[in-house]
């Protein structure tokens, strides 16, 4: 089945205690980018890669850093996670950019 | 960058109603879609749809790109077509989606 798969699904965490979210899909996709999701704010791009090893930063990156060391894995590190950080995050992926599949989400609550 | 107005922001109907969902882009786009955020948090792709129109059951989409904005119909609503409906678009330059601040629909049994 062709999908988009996060982990965790859940996190609670603190202050400063360095976490990763990974993301993978099995559908040989370039484009994979995330997302964070917050009321009143809507869907705003975080980071995206056209490819491996190529990476660029979206809407708001600060905060965030991520790498594509193979085609179909595409996490997100938060080094020093801050309580404005607490949000609910997609990982997507398409080819080339066209229809974009995204994967269930993860809840994070940075406490 | 490039700026999505989508309306109406919120949006009651009873079952069976039909609905036009609209998206308002500011500049050229080389790439819009439609997503369904149903209410378990999951973001489903509707439809690809730079320009043209497009069917898939009872939904269907139209692009006016010259005109700059989309049109999402939903016609013989059902309970499970509650959600929240997102437009996206790319242009401008950039490499990435910008997100409307979707359209919630409520349909009523």
């Amino acid at each position: 089945e062709a999908q988009v798969t996060q982990n965790p699904r859940y996190l609670i965490t603190v202050t400063g205690k360095k976490l990763t979210v990974t993301c993978s899909q099995n559908m040989n996709h370039e484009y994979m980018s995330w997302y964070r999701q917050d009321p009143g704010l809507g869907l705003r791009q975080i980071y995206y890669s056209m490819n491996v090893e190529v990476t660029d930063k979206g809407d708001v990156p600060e905060g965030y850093k991520v790498s594509r060391k193979e085609k179909r894995n595409f996490p997100l590190i938060l080094e020093s996670p801050s309580p404005n950080q607490t949000s609910l995050y997609f990982c997507a992926s398409s080819y080339r950019g066209y229809e974009q599949y995204f994967g269930p989400g993860t809840r994070l609550t940075v406490t | 960058g490039i700026q999505v107005e989508q309306s109406p922001p919120d949006l009651i109907l009873q079952e069976g109603a039909n609905s036009t969902l609209r998206c308002n882009f500011s500049d050229s786009v080389n790439n819009l879609q439609w997503f369904h955020q149903n209410p378990w948090g999951q973001l489903i792709n509707l439809f690809y749809i730079p320009s043209g129109t497009k069917q898939n059951g009872r939904l269907s989409a139209t692009t006016v790109a010259t005109e700059r904005y989309s049109l999402l119909y939903i016609s013989s609503s059902q309970t499970t077509d509650s959600g929240v409906y997102f437009c996206a678009v790319q242009g401008g330059g950039a490499d990435g989606l910008t997100f409307g601040k979707g359209t919630h629909l409520i349909i009523q049994p």
